[in-house]
């Protein structure tokens, strides 16, 4: 069964990058068809997709966090990674990473992991 | 502000039908992308409930079903039960903000 943990550090000072990262288990990040993403849940913005990743490494990013936001994989691990730059205490949220299908009109999250919060604090 | 509006809060006694309603835009619902719909239990990650405007994984009970028309989009739970209880989210494809979500709705089950 597929799984996903997301690790890094819970307090990250302003101004400062985010740094995460998602390990996968249970199966293949190289596998066709499916991407790789970070979605963030803070109280009272609901649920924000922050970018995905293909395991060729083709990336795609919110338009609005696009300026801060990297995320990378690397298949020799299983793992793919989300640094988010310049943080201020709006980028405190519970952080999730997911497995998505696109397909077509086929847009997805299929798997999530257990998430990770992050607060953003002096 | 969230790309797709829905309530921010419904509710219903057991056994009945409640309906939570998800309205978007030509650019991601209209734009004829499909409509996935999350439920998030307290304190857990949210979990796919209906993806591609109305299938379920395997797992998800019947009582759950999802629509769409236009630029709008539907979730009914018929035979409500206390373990509904939760928040549940819409989300499609914007064709310029790529993945988007709803605000969420609160079902309280009274």
């Amino acid at each position: 069964q597929l799984q996903l943990q997301e690790s890094g550090p819970g307090l990250v000072k302003p101004s400062e990058t985010l740094p995460l990262t998602c390990t996968v288990s249970g199966g293949s990040i190289s596998t066709s068809s499916f991407f790789w993403g970070w979605i963030r849940h803070s109280p009272g913005k609901g649920l924000q997709w922050i970018g995905s990743i293909y395991y060729s490494g083709s990336a795609y990013y919110n338009p609005s966090l696009k300026s801060r936001v990297t995320i990378s994989v690397d298949t020799s691990k299983n793992q793919f990674s989300l640094r988010l730059s310049s943080v201020t205490a709006a980028d405190t949220a519970q952080y999730y990473c997911v497995r998505h299908i696109w397909e077509l009109t086929h847009y997805h999250f299929d798997c999530w992991g257990l998430g990770t919060q992050v607060t953003v604090s002096s | 502000q969230s790309v797709l509006t829905q309530p921010p809060s419904v509710s219903g006694a057991p056994g009945q039908k409640v309906t939570i309603s998800c309205t978007g835009s030509s650019s991601n619902i209209g734009a004829n992308y499909d409509v996935n719909w999350y439920q998030q239990l307290p304190g857990t990650a949210p979990k796919v409930l209906i993806y591609n405007n109305n299938n379920r994984p395997s797992g998800v009970p019947d009582r759950f079903s999802g629509s769409k028309s236009g630029t709008s989009a539907s979730l009914a739970i018929t035979g409500l039960q206390a373990e509904d209880e939760a928040d549940y989210y819409c989300q499609s494809y914007d064709l310029t903000l790529k993945g988007v979500f709803g605000g969420g709705t609160k079902l309280t089950v009274l």
